[in-house]
């Protein structure tokens, strides 16, 4: 157990609808960064917040938001979903923002969404 | 831009032998970190060990190991010992340190999936 926790584990919905992943980073990570896993893309990260801004954004859509709140929680929002937004979406947390290049992830396990 | 190339798309060892994962890098980047993560079925991604690119020593991780080769820009993750348990998916990623831009985030390969056979 990495101490990441993601809800829901699994999610299926929609083409179009919207839906919103959580995270809960390992206590005392203050860096929380979103990964999406697809059959065709691999693992690519998406976007990075620590202590509540936005730190760094990959290939993140703009139809993806995210956020992270005082608590340190942080939520994916995908909007106007497609079929091929279905994947597998990791949270990971980190100590610091931009640290030592020893400041290892450690990842969630993972909401898989599924869109229809 | 960095990269990691994975070429070993599927690798089968007999349990107790031991067995080499490979993995190659690019970048440009004066200091790096070297990263593997295993993938059970189950999904989530569990990390094994870490190599600096100024380390002096290969890491080493309980049954874990990292054959770092600087100059090859490779750092093959070795796993001795084979145990049923170990059959998963393996992932190497990066992070580089630059000046100016640097970010947190990991690059992954596309992984190899390791089947240990009893």
């Amino acid at each position: 157990d990495s101490g990441v926790t993601q809800t829901p584990k699994h999610l299926i919905t929609a083409t179009g609808q919207r839906v919103t992943l959580r995270c809960s980073p390992r206590s005392g990570d203050l860096s929380v960064y979103w990964y999406q896993q697809s059959l065709d893309q691999g693992l690519q990260f998406l976007i990075q917040y620590y202590n509540g801004e936005e730190r760094a954004k990959g290939n993140i859509l703009e139809r993806f938001s995210a956020q992270q709140f005082p608590d340190l929680h942080s939520e994916l929002n995908l909007s106007s979903l497609e079929l091929g937004d279905s994947a597998l979406y990791f949270c990971a947390s980190s100590v610091f923002p931009l640290g030592p290049l020893t400041d290892t992830q450690y990842f969630g396990p993972g909401t898989r969404l599924t869109v229809l | 831009a960095q990269k990691i190339t994975q070429t070993q798309p599927g690798m089968f060892v007999q349990e107790k032998e031991a067995v080499t994962l490979d993995c190659t890098y690019d970048t440009s980047d004066p200091s790096y970190g070297l990263f593997w993560y295993k993938q059970p079925s189950s999904g989530e991604m569990i990390f094994l060990i870490y190599q600096g690119s100024y380390d002096q020593q290969n890491a080493t991780e309980g049954r874990y190991s990292l054959n770092f080769q600087k100059a090859r820009k490779s750092a093959n993750l070795v796993i001795s010992d084979s145990q049923l348990g170990d059959s998963a998916m393996y992932f190497c990623a990066m992070r580089g340190e630059n000046y100016g831009g640097a970010t947190n985030k990991l690059i992954f390969g596309t992984g190899t999936l390791l089947a240990v056979q009893p």
